[in-house]
């Protein structure tokens, strides 16, 4: 089983629509967690980190269950320009785990007018 | 400032060349790391280094050989490459965790794209 997992998609949205999706890790002992974009042929950004309460930036909303381990993201009103590969990274920190980060294999979202 | 600067953008070398990427950042964050993206896939972690010491290597072939000179700067050395070790090398950076958890976002720099022929 892979230590961080996520439906590919492609998820079609029409523009304005709500779309979510989740991603599922396997290592209880994980300690962060983040949604990055990835836009064909550049890096990854941050898209934000994910808290334990679930926190809000604009049209995104991310969650945390740690009971069922998965993290959410759900991206309201969308827009042409949200189109792009959603990575759901995982962090297992510390001096025994020597800070690592694992990507899921990403999502991707096609906003369609 | 959140940059994470890598040279070069893009590389093509021979099987039998010796060349270096370089990665530098300015954020004080003591953890630095080394991806490989092929396309159409996930960055695949290939070595972290925590306070300039390597604290992970993902069972990498010697032909690749990471150095961290000082807190700003990470290398990967190249050698004797094949062609499918061409892909895009993502260098990032974050704050070390102390096992915390706490604000270890990581920066990615753009990337070398690399072609082995």
């Amino acid at each position: 089983r892979k230590e961080v997992e996520q439906d590919p998609g492609p998820f079609n949205v029409p523009e304005g629509a709500t779309v979510a999706f989740n991603c599922t890790y396997s290592n209880s002992a994980s300690q962060s967690f983040f949604w990055y974009r990835q836009d064909c042929r550049k890096e990854p950004k941050l898209l934000m980190s994910v808290y334990s309460s679930g926190n809000e930036d604009g049209r995104f909303t991310a969650q945390l269950n740690r009971a069922s381990q998965y993290i959410s993201l759900l991206i309201r009103d969308s827009k042409l320009s949200d189109s792009a590969t959603y990575l759901c990274v995982v962090l297992k920190g510390g001096k025994a785990a020597g800070n690592k980060l694992t990507f899921g294999g990403g999502t991707r979202v096609l906003v369609k007018p | 400032d959140t940059e994470v600067t890598q040279t070069p953008k893009h590389l093509v070398m021979g099987m039998t060349n010796k060349k270096s990427l370089k990665c530098e950042q300015h954020m004080g964050h003591r953890a630095m790391y080394w991806y490989k993206q092929k396309a159409k896939k996930p960055p695949e972690l290939m070595f972290v280094y925590s306070y300039e010491k390597l604290s992970i290597n993902e069972s990498v072939p010697s032909r690749f050989s990471p150095e961290c000179p000082n807190s700003s700067l990470l290398n990967l050395h190249l050698h004797a490459l094949q062609p499918e070790d061409s892909a895009l090398y993502l260098c990032a950076s974050s704050q070390e965790s102390f096992g915390t958890g706490l604000n270890t976002e990581a920066f990615f720099g753009q990337g070398t794209r690399l072609t082995v022929v």
